[in-house]
Formats: structure tokens, C-alpha cells, sequence
């Protein structure tokens, strides 16, 4: 089976763009969230979605928005990026909801805003 | 609000000798906790997890960590180091039962020797 699978994998903006960055969890995942992870720090968390309803967010600007789809994947758009905004964006996917949950992470999407 | 603090950014051992990264949390209720280790390029694997019951957990590749709430520490062991084990290793801590939205420390980066 497939893991989840994040697109792209690298990316390059200046400052002032929006950008989207795209999550596919694994087959069965109804839930996926989002941590931004920049150089030399732990993750920290930003969304979490389940069956399309936001469960919970970090503290973050609303510049930070996602959404869930019907097929469970997920999208996270970034408006008027920043510097600061260069980091490691992972997608995490888990079935939610029986209690004994595992995360699985993807790959990520290195985001460079320059 | 919980936090994780990781003592040593950087540890360096030789191969087949004992691995210790430490781990500290702060938490106004029962956490639940987490290590993960992160490859060059690549997401987050899950080493072990502890929720409740058994305070000394084990996990994939030899790892082990024990929960002590006395001293609100959660070190990561392994008795002998593997060349393999060289990555970066997190701390992470929730509230939630479903093991989501973590907060997690800010790294340990484990060199192994040969």
C-alpha cells in the first residue's frame, strides 16, 4: 500500500505569493494533519482535519488555511508567504477515532520563499 | 499548554555503545507521549509510544523509553548503536487520546561512531 504521498516535493516563491501544497493519506485514513517544520527545530503543528471538518489548529496566522476533500485528501495554502515561512510542511495521516491512533508521516514538501 | 524540552542537541556515541537522549515534558494533564526518528530527506517513523499502563515501553529497533512521572521524563535507550541509528530523534507530547496536534521538542541529532 501506499504511503501518503505529498506533492510537490520542492518548491520555490518569493515573498508575497500563495502557495498549496497537496496531501494524499493512505487508503482508510479518514483524518490528516499538518505540521510546518523549519531547519533545525522540532515540527510544529498547524491543522488537523477529519472527515472534511477542522479538529484542530496550532497557533498560527490566518495566512495559514487548509481544507479536507471527500476522498480525504488535503490541501494547505499559504497567502503572502514570508521569509519565515521557509521550512519542511509534513502531512500526517491516522484513522481517527479508535482511540489507539498512529500517525503517519509523509515525505513533506520543502518549501524556499525567497 | 505543554512542552518538550530535549537536552542536547547533538549526541555522539560509538557504535555499540549505549544510546540515551533525554527527554523532558511539562503537561497540566496525563500526557501521552511519543518518540519519532526523522532520516535525511524523509518524514517522521513512529519508535514507541507510551499512553498508559506499563511505564517502560518498547519499540522498533531496539528501543526502549520509560515513562517517569516523578521526574516528568521520557528518555529514549538503546543498550548497543547501530551505524543505522544515526538520524534525528523527537520528543513529542499530547493530550489528546488520539494521538494527535503533538508538540514536540526540539530534536536530538544521534552520530554514531564507528
Amino acid at each position: 500500500d501506499a504511503g501518503v504521498t505529498q506533492s510537490p516535493t520542492h518548491l520555490i516563491k518569493t515573498r508575497g505569493q500563495h502557495v498549496t501544497l497537496r496531501c494524499s493519506p493512505i487508503s482508510g485514513h479518514k483524518s490528516v494533519s499538518w505540521y510546518q517544520q523549519v531547519l533545525g527545530q522540532g515540527p510544529q503543528f498547524i491543522f488537523q482535519y477529519y472527515e472534511k471538518e477542522e479538529r484542530g489548529r496550532g497557533n498560527f496566522p490566518d495566512r495559514f488555511s487548509a481544507r479536507q476533500f471527500p476522498n480525504y485528501s488535503s490541501e494547505l495554502n499559504v497567502n503572502a508567504l514570508l521569509l519565515g515561512d521557509s521550512a519542511l510542511y509534513l502531512c500526517a495521516s491516522t484513522t481517527y477515532g479508535t482511540g489507539n491512533e498512529k500517525l503517519f508521516f509523509g515525505s513533506g514538501t520543502q518549501l524556499s520563499v525567497l | 499548554a505543554q512542552s518538550v524540552t530535549q537536552l542536547g542537541s547533538h549526541v555522539s556515541v560509538s557504535e555499540g555503545a549505549l544510546v540515551l537522549l533525554r527527554c523532558n515534558y511539562s503537561s497540566s494533564v496525563p500526557p501521552y507521549l511519543f518518540w519519532y526518528v526523522q532520516y535525511p530527506n524523509q518524514g517522521l517513523q513512529l519508535l514507541l509510544k507510551y499512553t498508559t499502563g506499563a511505564t517502560l515501553v518498547k519499540g522498533i529497533n531496539g528501543f526502549e523509553a520509560e515513562f517517569k512521572k516523578s521526574e516528568t521524563s521520557f528518555h529514549l535507550t538503546k543498550p548497543s548503536a547501530h551505524m543505522s541509528d544515526a538520524a534525528e530523534y523527537f520528543c513529542a507530547v499530547t493530550s489528546n487520546n488520539a494521538g494527535n496536534m503533538l508538540t514536540f521538542g526540539g530534536g536530538t541529532r544521534l552520530m554514531v561512531k564507528p
